[in-house]
């Protein structure tokens, strides 16, 4: 089986602009789910799809959102970016809908705000 | 705050030794716990996990110990290989169904494995 895929793998943006990433979980795994990952927070929680309703939320402002689509695949968007929002945004799917499913991770998108 | 914390920033071990990476988690309402292998650049590789029923979980060199009491879990690797080098994470998530797949990520631990 395919693993998570993630595009694109490296972009660059400026401030005040949005941006969208997308990930296509491993083929049967319903759950997406959103990290971010910075030098100074570590690896953070944004939220989470299952069947295309989002089911938990981290601790991100309004400016992070996402959709989940019927064929499981999932994007986020950033608006009006700031410089601080540089990071590596990785996805991870899951099989299960519950907290006990291991997450598989993407090779992420290295996001940098210029 | 910090639910899940990795005390040790790094570890350096001698290769065919034993590592030990640690993990301290507060909230007790986490049941299910899982450490993931990164390599910069790349997503977290799971490697083991544990459920909170369990107090021991093996897969070939990787074994997970859990103490519940004391809160707290650790990764023996054994032997340990140069290729295991790497930033190891704990993760920890509650295994309800109305949860959700929110996993909650300790800082990280480097290991490096010397020849």
């Amino acid at each position: 089986k395919a693993g998570v895929t993630q595009t694109p793998r490296y972009l660059i943006k400026t401030r005040g602009q949005q941006v969208t990433l997308s990930c296509s979980p491993i083929s049967g795994h319903r759950s997406v789910s959103w990290y971010q990952q910075t030098p100074g927070q570590g690896l953070q929680f944004l939220f989470e799809y299952f069947s295309e309703t989002q089911r938990n939320k981290g601790n991100f402002p309004g400016r992070f959102s996402g959709r989940q689509f019927s064929n499981s695949r999932s994007e986020m968007n950033v608006s009006t970016l700031e410089l601080g929002d540089s990071a590596l945004y990785l996805c991870a799917s899951s099989l299960l809908a519950g907290g006990a499913g291991t997450q598989y991770f993407g090779p992420g998108t290295r996001l940098t705000v210029l | 705050d910090q639910q899940v914390k990795q005390n040790s920033p790094s570890l350096s071990v001698q290769e065919g030794r034993i590592s030990i990476l640690n993990c301290d988690y507060t909230n007790s309402m986490f049941d299910y716990f899982l450490w993931y292998k990164k390599y910069p650049a790349e997503g977290p590789t799971f490697l083991i996990s544990i459920s909170s029923i369990k107090d021991k979980n093996e897969d070939g060199r990787f074994t997970v110990f859990l103490n519940k009491s004391a809160k707290h879990l650790s990764l023996h690797i054994v032997p340990s290989q140069p290729g295991d080098s790497a930033v190891y994470f704990c993760a920890a998530s509650r295994s309800l169904n109305n949860a959700g797949n929110m996993l909650t990520f300790g800082g990280g631990t480097r290991l490096m494995v010397k020849p």
